[in-house]
């Protein structure tokens, strides 16, 4: 069983829709991310959290809307999507944010379909 | 601009053959992670590459970095339908050690 647990694991939503995605570790890690996926592609970054702090984002549209009320938990909020933005999401922490140290457990990931 | 690339990009073979997959860059790596994705899951760690040259083994699994640390290779002997999946080299970019991942190497191995 994955350490990283996202809910849910699957999400159809319309584009006039406010839906979120969640992610919750209980490793004590301190560095959160989220991922996107398209079919066949490799995982895409969007976001990084450290230390609860928005730190990194990859010019990843407003509809896509981060948040980490706390160290364990890192949720994702969706408004207004487009159908392009289906993708598997996956979030994944670390212990070491630091380089040469920085080993992501990912979870499982959010299959997210938008009609 | 892709810093990574993976090749090839698919592969599907039979039960038994051996297979290499290859992950290089332009600029030198200060460390590669190599991991496997199954269908419908995240990806999860095979090993990390961090000195020029080195050799690691997870049983049927060998995994090279090269002397310039440019260059990776996963070879996997006497495949099984159970290595199945993506296949994906992974570089930390920048001093903070963000992930980013090659395209993926997608195997198939048929019983």
């Amino acid at each position: 069983d994955t350490e990283v647990t996202q809910t849910p694991k699957h999400l159809v939503m319309g584009m006039t829709n406010k839906k979120s995605l969640k992610c919750e570790q209980h490793m004590g890690h301190r560095a959160m991310y989220w991922y996107k996926q398209k079919a066949k592609k490799p995982p895409e970054l969007m976001f990084v959290y450290s230390y609860e702090k928005l730190s990194i984002n990859e010019s990843v549209p407003s509809r896509f809307s981060p948040e980490c009320p706390n160290s364990s938990l890192l949720n994702l909020h969706l408004h207004a999507l487009q159908p392009e933005d289906s993708a598997l999401y996956l979030c994944a922490s670390t212990t070491n944010r630091r380089a040469g140290a920085n080993v992501l457990t990912f979870g499982a990931g959010s299959r997210l379909t938008v009609l | 601009t892709q810093l990574l690339e993976q090749s090839p990009q698919f592969l599907s073979i039979q039960e038994g053959e051996n297979l290499t997959v290859y992950c290089n860059s332009s600029s030198v790596f200060s460390s590669l992670q190599w991991y496997r994705q199954e269908p419908g899951e995240g990806p999860v760690l095979l090993v990390t590459v961090v000195t020029g040259g080195e050799v690691k083994k997870l049983k049927r699994l060998t995994f090279q970095f090269g002397d310039a640390r440019k260059d990776s290779s996963l070879h996997i002997t006497a495949a099984q339908p159970g290595d199945t999946g993506l296949y994906l080299c992974a570089q930390e970019r920048g001093s903070q050690g963000n992930l980013i991942f090659g395209k993926g190497t997608k195997l198939s191995v048929k019983p």
